[in-house]
């Protein structure tokens, strides 16, 4: 199993530019979960999906979308890159949403607009 | 919502010592605590959790304990190896509706040898 997988690795933006990121994982579980994390802040909730189908606002989802495009799939996109969207952003899944299940983090995606 | 602060942001440690991180939460309601170590450049990865109804786990190296009545709970690492230089985070999950993992901001543990 590949786990939590992410795509691209790296990326440099202009900023107004558009893109989307991709996270795919093979562990067959419900809730799909997209962070920033920043110097000094830790991890930041952008969006959530607690299952196929339904997606949620985080503590920091202005200037971002999701598509739960399927089970596996969940996307994020920004639609107009602004520098203080540099950043890394990680996917991670988890069986069920939030209760005691483990969270496991995709290779994470190191954003930077300019 | 929740919120959680940790202490210390760094801390060195010489090889062999102990190490200790404390977090604290915000929420009542808050009855997971999960602990993650992420390598520079790498993805974060959990090493212990803890539940509300238990007040202490221990995995060979690593215990968590954790004080509900303070909302508190800490990270002590036993016998400190240089391998377990790495950013610690700890967080918490609410018991409410959305369910969300709220991190802390992290400590920087450098094992010196």
């Amino acid at each position: 199993n590949a786990g939590v997988t992410q795509t691209p690795k790296f990326q440099v933006l202009k900023t107004g530019q558009s893109m989307t990121l991709q996270c795919a994982q093979d562990m067959n579980h419900n809730s799909m979960y997209w962070y920033r994390q920043d110097p000094g802040m830790g991890l930041r909730l952008i969006y959530y999906s607690a299952s196929e189908g339904t997606t949620d606002k985080g503590e920091v989802p202005n200037g971002y979308n999701v598509s739960r495009l399927n089970k596996r799939e969940f996307s994020l996109r920004l639609e107009s890159a602004a520098p203080s969207q540099t950043s890394v952003y990680f996917c991670a899944s988890s069986e069920r949403q939030g209760s005691t299940d483990t969270q496991y983090f995709g290779p994470g995606t190191r954003l930077t607009v300019l | 919502g929740e919120n959680v602060e940790q202490h210390p942001s760094t801390l060195s440690v010489q090889e062999g010592d102990s190490a200790v991180i404390k977090c604290t939460y915000s929420d009542s309601a808050s009855n997971y605590f999960p602990w993650y170590k992420q390598e520079l450049g790498k993805r974060p990865q959990l090493i212990i959790d803890i539940r509300s109804n238990v007040g202490e786990k221990k995995d060979q190296r690593i215990a968590v304990t954790l004080n509900k009545t303070a909302k508190h709970f800490s990270l002590h690492i036993t016998e400190t190896q240089p391998e377990d230089s790495a950013v610690y985070f700890c967080a918490a999950v609410s018991s409410g509706s959305a369910r969300q993992l709220t991190f802390g901001s992290g400590t920087q543990l450098t094992v010196l040898p």
